[in-house]
């Protein structure tokens, strides 16, 4: 079946650590996106991709870093430089260009929790 | 101001009922929009999408959209317990999607 899978499902960060989280899809989608949701406050970009070797940043992208080396995987880390992390990380895929626009495939999501 | 304004409930319906989501945006420029529904602790699932301005039915389901209001809305005939979810309105910004924070629907028995 196609698919995104995002891996761990959960996730414990230590104050100071960098933490990657995974994302692979095989839907054969050009273009990838990683959306931070925290309660009361929907989702917000943090960084997409419309090809390979090619990334923009989204509205939030400070203190987080992405690769995009394959189509079918764009890790998110996250790094010390981000000072509230905990939150739920979604990773969805699309079609490229105006095709991103019937809608995206979300995985079911990373909870990224600072221990 | 948000681009993409959204009440965040909770909304608390009998089963049966007929509920109404509803979207308020600032963008003219968007013309695709998009209803999710996101279970606990899941990623959101796309329910239907809609260009420009009209209606469309799938099912129990309805969205409609009013581009001279800029306001979306999704109907649910005869809701059921399981569509207790949360629902998310979506809008193209430029190949990317702009969200609203969600609805919490809860249909009880």
């Amino acid at each position: 079946d196609g698919g995104i899978t995002q891996s761990p499902k959960y996730l414990f960060r230590k104050e100071g650590q960098n933490v990657t989280l995974s994302c692979e899809q095989n839907l054969n989608h050009d273009a990838m996106y990683w959306y931070r949701q925290d309660p009361g406050q929907g989702l917000r970009l943090i960084y997409y991709s419309q090809i390979v070797n090619d990334f923009q940043k989204g509205d939030i992208a400070e203190g987080y870093s992405v690769s995009r080396e394959k189509k079918e995987s764009f890790p998110l880390t996250v790094t010390s430089a981000q000072k509230n992390p905990t939150a739920f990380y979604l990773c969805a895929s699309s079609g490229a260009g105006t095709e991103a626009n019937y809608g995206y495939t979300f995985g079911s999501g990373t909870r990224l929790t600072v221990v | 101001q948000k681009e993409v304004e959204q009440d965040p409930g909770p909304l608390s319906v009998p089963e049966g009922a007929i509920v109404s989501l509803n979207c308020t945006y600032s963008n003219s420029a968007f013309q695709y929009f998009m209803w999710y529904r996101q279970y606990s602790r899941k990623g959101p699932e796309l329910l239907m999408y809609t260009y420009s301005s009209g209606n469309k039915e799938d099912g129990r389901f309805t969205a409609q959209v009013d581009k001279s209001s800029k306001y979306i809305s999704l109907f649910i005939r005869d809701s059921q317990p399981s569509d207790s979810a949360t629902y998310l309105c979506a809008m193209d910004s430029s190949y990317k999607l702009i969200f609203g924070s969600g609805t919490r629907l809860l249909v009880r028995p």
